[in-house]
């Protein structure tokens, strides 16, 4: 089993450029989770998908940011414009849901809006 | 509001030691509460999942305690290896029917 994958792997952009962040789930799992990590704020629910629908965007910081799950294998965080403060790393995560479900995580995305 | 508390300060210890990382939280009871390790660069993965009617779980040299009327964990790690070095993370569903994560912390085994 791949994992989680995650891409890119990095991402440098100016301030005001559109980002996206790519998310490819387990095969089979059907839910996925957006976190950010910040050493401020640590670890963050963004935005969670049962099933490819949204079920909680309460974490998403603006509505700069956006994200979508086409289908069950792809997902994507859109962040439009970029700023600054968006610098952190966004991690993906799935799992199969059936109660008490851990967390699969990708290796992350680390942004860096200059 | 929810809030997790894990001792924000690096723990520091001896090979061979016993680590204890400790994860309060308040404003929920929450069913279960599950532990992660989180490497540089890498994202957590999943060590221990503990129920609210389990007051311990055990896991090779890992074991993890729960008490529901403290609202505490203890995460322990015995005989502990510089490989042990790593964040580790408490998560609990904090009503939203996802993981809200603790801030981490840090374990230092020094050889």
């Amino acid at each position: 089993d791949a994992g989680v994958i995650q891409s890119p792997r990095h991402e440098v952009t100016e301030m005001g450029q559109e980002v996206t962040l790519r998310c490819k789930p387990i095969s089979g799992h059907n839910s996925l989770f957006w976190y950010r990590q910040t050493m401020m704020r640590g670890l963050e629910l963004l935005i969670y998908f049962n099933n490819n629908v949204p079920i909680d965007d309460s974490g998403m910081p603006e509505d700069r940011f956006s994200a979508k799950m086409p289908n069950a294998s792809f997902s994507t965080l859109k962040i439009q414009p970029s700023e600054p403060r968006d610098s952190a790393v966004y991690f993906c995560a799935s799992t199969l849901t059936r109660g008490e479900e851990k967390l699969f995580f990708g290796s992350g995305t680390q942004l860096s809006v200059l | 509001s929810q809030k997790i508390e894990q001792n924000s300060e690096a723990l520091n210890i001896q090979e061979g030691k016993t680590a204890t990382l400790t994860c309060n939280y308040t404003n929920y009871s929450p069913a279960y509460l599950q532990w992660y390790r989180q490497d540089p660069g890498r994202g957590p993965v999943f060590l221990l999942l503990i129920r609210e009617n389990e007051k311990e779980k055990r896991k090779e040299r890992l074991k993890v305690t729960f008490d529901t009327t403290l609202k505490q964990s203890l995460f322990h790690i015995t005989a502990s290896q510089p490989a042990d070095s790593a964040t580790y993370l408490c998560a609990l569903d904090t009503g939203r029917r996802a993981l809200t994560f603790g801030s981490g912390t840090r374990l230092q085994v020094q050889p």
